[in-house]
């Protein structure tokens, strides 16, 4: 089956500037994650989606950082204005549905850096 | 808090050497536990969960409840076991898992 698609691959902003990213998750996959990975450290996650429904934002930092899944398929993050902070891999994963049972299919990722 | 800490960063062995990657592991509650790994130039993929009680690619992990530890082992290193090997919490139904910080695994031949 085809994989997580992520893009772009690389992205290259001057901070303050406003950045996108995409996601198409495994065809039938219900739930979707988005992940920033700083360098030297594991995977954090940002927000994670059931369908086109927010289940966890907790570590979003809404002032900075949208996402939207609207018709349950596909999903974009956004950061506007970024920081240089934001500079990192973002990941999305998705799995069949939530649940810890349920093996996360990552993505190759977004790499950003923010100058 | 729930927390997940990986000691080592760096982990260099020689080729046919055991291998142990430490795991601990702050929670609560009934913990689920994993081992993702990441291959040079390849995605995140799960190696194996506590729930199963498999081995995967001759690698195992027991969960040690009492010294909340899920450590990663195989008994004789592999060049292409070279890689990050990252452990992870699984802590509610949502599925939310928190990373440690990784283990970078060298095998030298």
């Amino acid at each position: 089956e085809a994989g997580v698609a992520q893009s772009p691959r690389y992205k290259i902003i001057e901070k303050r500037q406003s950045v996108a990213f995409w996601c198409n998750p495994i065809s039938g996959h219900a739930t979707l994650y988005w992940y920033q990975q700083i360098l030297g450290q594991g995977p954090k996650l940002l927000i994670q989606f059931q369908n086109n429904g927010v289940v966890d934002d907790s570590q979003l930092p809404k002032d900075r950082f949208s996402a939207e899944r609207l018709k349950g398929v596909d999903s974009t993050l956004k950061i506007q204005p970024a920081k240089l902070e934001d500079s990192a891999v973002y990941l999305c994963a998705s799995s069949l549905v939530a649940g810890v049972y349920n093996e996360q299919f990552f993505g190759p990722g977004t790499r950003l850096t923010v100058l | 808090a729930q927390r997940v800490t990986q000691p080592e960063k760096l982990l260099s062995v020689f080729k046919g050497a055991p291998v142990e990657l430490k795991c601990n592991y702050s929670y609560s509650g009934s913990p689920e536990l994993f081992w993702y790994v990441q291959y040079s130039r390849q995605r995140l993929q799960l190696l194996l969960r506590h729930i199963s009680r498999e081995s995967i690619k001759g690698f195992t992990a027991d969960l040690n409840k009492g010294e909340t530890s899920f450590h990663l082992k195989k008994p004789f290193a592999q060049e292409e076991d070279s890689a990050m090997y990252y452990c992870a919490l699984g802590y509610n139904q949502g599925g939310k898992l928190i990373f440690g910080q990784g283990t970078e695994l060298s095998v030298k031949p």
